[in-house]
Parts: C-alpha cells; structure tokens; sequence
C-alpha cells in the first residue's frame, strides 16, 4: 500500500543552525508534497508544498527538495528560531478515485535557545 | 482568513455509543476530508467526500464510519458504535479545488472513548 517515511523521529538544533527532514514515498502515482508544521494541541497547518513537476521550492527560511526519480523529498530550515519547534509532517498526495493524502510519522524538532 | 469549525471541541463517550462529529467547511470549498491523529502519532486518512459522495476511504474507515452533507453546510462523521480504540483527535479537512494548495485542517475534535 501507499507509505510515506519519513527521517528523523526527533531533530533537536542549536538556535540558528539549519535543520534538514527527510521523507520517501512509495507511490509513484505521487504528484503533490505539502509539508504541514503542527504544535502541541493545534492542527496542522501548511507551510510548504512542491508538486511533481518541479524540482525545488523556497519561502524564506524554508525551502523544500523533491526527487522524482529517487521519491525522495526534503525540507530545509534555515536559521532556526525557538518558535520553529514543533511537530512537522511530510505528506503525499495522489489521486485515485479521490484524492489522498498519506501523512509521514512526524519529526518532532527543537530549537534550543 | 476564512477556517475551518469543528463542533465539539471534545466529546467523551460512553464504548458502544454512537458520535457524530461535526464540521462547517470554508464555504467555496468543494472537497471534503476526514482524518485522525491518536495522540502522539501521524495523521490518517479515513475518507474524501466530493459531491455528495464518498469518493475514496481508508482501511480504517469500516462500516462503524458514516459521512455525510445533511444541510449542504455541516459535514459530519458519524462512529455507530464507539470502540475504545477510536479514542483520538479527528481533524475534519477541506479544499477549493482537489489537489490544489494543500488541505484547511479544522481545529479538531477530541474524541475519548471510556
């Protein structure tokens, strides 16, 4: 079935290094990436997506890689700030017969001051 | 900026009874979506509802779930009969147009099931 991994579980960084999160998908059917930023107790909300026909995003300090030969894609957060901890999922969608979205299990990251 | 309410914010229920989950989509939103987060763990897709249908579901998504867009306004799930492992927070989501932008997540509902 379809399956999104996604790397590392938990990211602690120093306030103003870069943090780097990692996912693969299975399905090559795949042509849409949003990436979601969620905190204790709130909802995911959207803070980057790539789709398929495109090989690199970048919003400010947030720019995000896709691999379509590899169905590797990344996000990359530069100069860290405290407020950038959170949880953060990758995502993959795909139509089939309606359209899916296939959550990554998350990268709790922290932003040490 | 126009969101997403979802109705209650938490419900406690007994196992064995029945919930009804509700959300009032964005109103030019077309597409329709239900998921689940037990806690601490990744968001699941349960269902898509698009024009009055259910138009893909999940594993999860058993014949204890039912959708539907009773008023043209509220988007509901139904859980017929509770079990305790239905216990998380369910997040109801909507889009514009399908594929587009990424998804609106409601605020959620915390489901307990005791």
């Amino acid at each position: 079935g379809e399956n999104v991994e996604q790397h590392p579980s938990t990211l602690s960084v120093q306030e103003g290094d870069s943090a780097v999160i990692k996912c693969t998908y299975s399905d090559s059917a795949s042509n849409y990436f949003p990436w979601y930023k969620q905190e204790l107790g709130k909802r995911p909300q959207l803070i980057i997506d790539i789709r398929s026909n495109v090989g690199e995003k970048k919003d400010q300090r947030i720019a995000v890689t896709l691999n379509k030969t590899a169905k590797h894609f990344s996000l990359h957060i530069t100069e860290t700030q405290p407020e950038d901890s959170a949880v953060y999922f990758c995502a993959a969608s795909f139509l089939t017969g309606g359209f899916k979205t296939i959550f990554g299990a998350g990268t709790r990251l922290f932003v040490k001051a | 900026e126009p969101e997403v309410t979802q109705t209650p914010s938490h419900q406690v229920t007994q196992m064995g009874q029945e919930v009804i989950l509700r959300c009032v989509p964005i109103s030019n939103h077309l597409y329709f979506y239900w998921y689940r987060q037990i806690l601490g763990q990744k968001v699941e897709f349960l269902v898509s509802f698009y024009n009055n249908e259910i138009s893909e579901k999940s594993e999860i998504f058993d014949d204890q779930f039912s959708v539907e867009r009773p008023d043209g306004s509220n988007f509901t799930l139904k859980i017929r009969s509770t079990k305790l492992e239905d216990s998380a927070m369910y997040f109801c989501a909507t889009e514009r147009v399908q594929g587009r932008g990424g998804y609106t997540f409601g605020s959620g509902t915390r489901l307990t099931v005791v």
